[in-house]
């Protein structure tokens, strides 16, 4: 099976700044997906980004970007003018684009606080 | 309101005592899945199906049953929960995977206790 890891399980950043999160997986397939899922306290899974594995442009979504390193398998989350809102936890996860692709795996979780 | 559904929210057991985790989407999606999250592990996927009657195991499926007999649900059944069942569950649901790169849609969780 394929592992995700996030080795950060805690974060902090100022408001305003600027801070990267890290994630790195394990697979020996050439096709699959990488997301960023945010958590805040409400619960609520919710999509940040995503990147598909046979594009070599880093995915951008406004604050919001990757750096994907698929030689290293790294896939970091960078996130711009850190907001209060951004607080949460944060996760990376992983599909597979041919085999076993309805399977997701996901890393534990790095929790993000924003201090103002 | 396009949304996935459960419930209940909160439940607190006790062990043996069979129970049901409703799930419900209302976009046509043919793929759903169900996750338990849990501190430090993050979230691992116990079942999942991708259309009506069809079903297979994610990573943790022991101690859990499914069933997809329409599109829209796909209940979570502990027939005999045991406390280290105690976690967060997510329901999921999405266009069918294969094809296309959708992300997947999660309902607003369940807490289960199980004392």
């Amino acid at each position: 099976a394929q592992t995700v890891t996030q080795s950060q399980p805690e974060m902090s950043v100022q408001e305003a700044e600027t801070v990267t999160l890290s994630c790195t997986y394990d697979t020996s397939e050439s096709d699959y997906y990488l997301f960023w899922y945010k958590q805040p306290p409400s619960r609520q899974m919710i999509l940040v980004i995503r990147q598909e594995a046979y594009k070599q442009q880093n995915a951008t979504e406004n604050r919001f970007s990757v750096n994907f390193q698929k030689a290293a398998k790294s896939f970091s989350l960078k996130i711009s003018d850190s907001q209060l809102g951004d607080a949460a936890m944060y996760f990376c996860a992983y599909r597979s684009e041919s085999f076993n692709f309805n399977k997701f795996y996901f890393g534990s979780g790095t929790k993000l606080n924003v201090k103002p | 309101e396009a949304q996935v559904t459960q419930n209940p929210r909160y439940l607190i057991t006790v062990t043996g005592k069979k129970l049901t985790v409703t799930c419900s989407q209302n976009m046509n999606h043919e793929y759903m899945s169900w996750y338990r999250q849990d501190p430090g592990l993050g979230l691992r996927q116990i079942y999942y199906s991708m259309n009506v009657e069809v079903t297979d195991k994610g990573d943790v499926p022991e101690g859990y049953k499914v069933s997809r007999k329409e599109k829209r649900n796909f209940p979570l059944i502990l027939e005999s929960p045991s406390p280290n069942q105690t976690s967060l569950y997510f329901c999921a649901s999405s266009p069918y995977l294969a094809g296309d790169r959708y992300e997947q849609f999660f309902g607003p969780g369940t807490r289960l206790t199980v004392l």
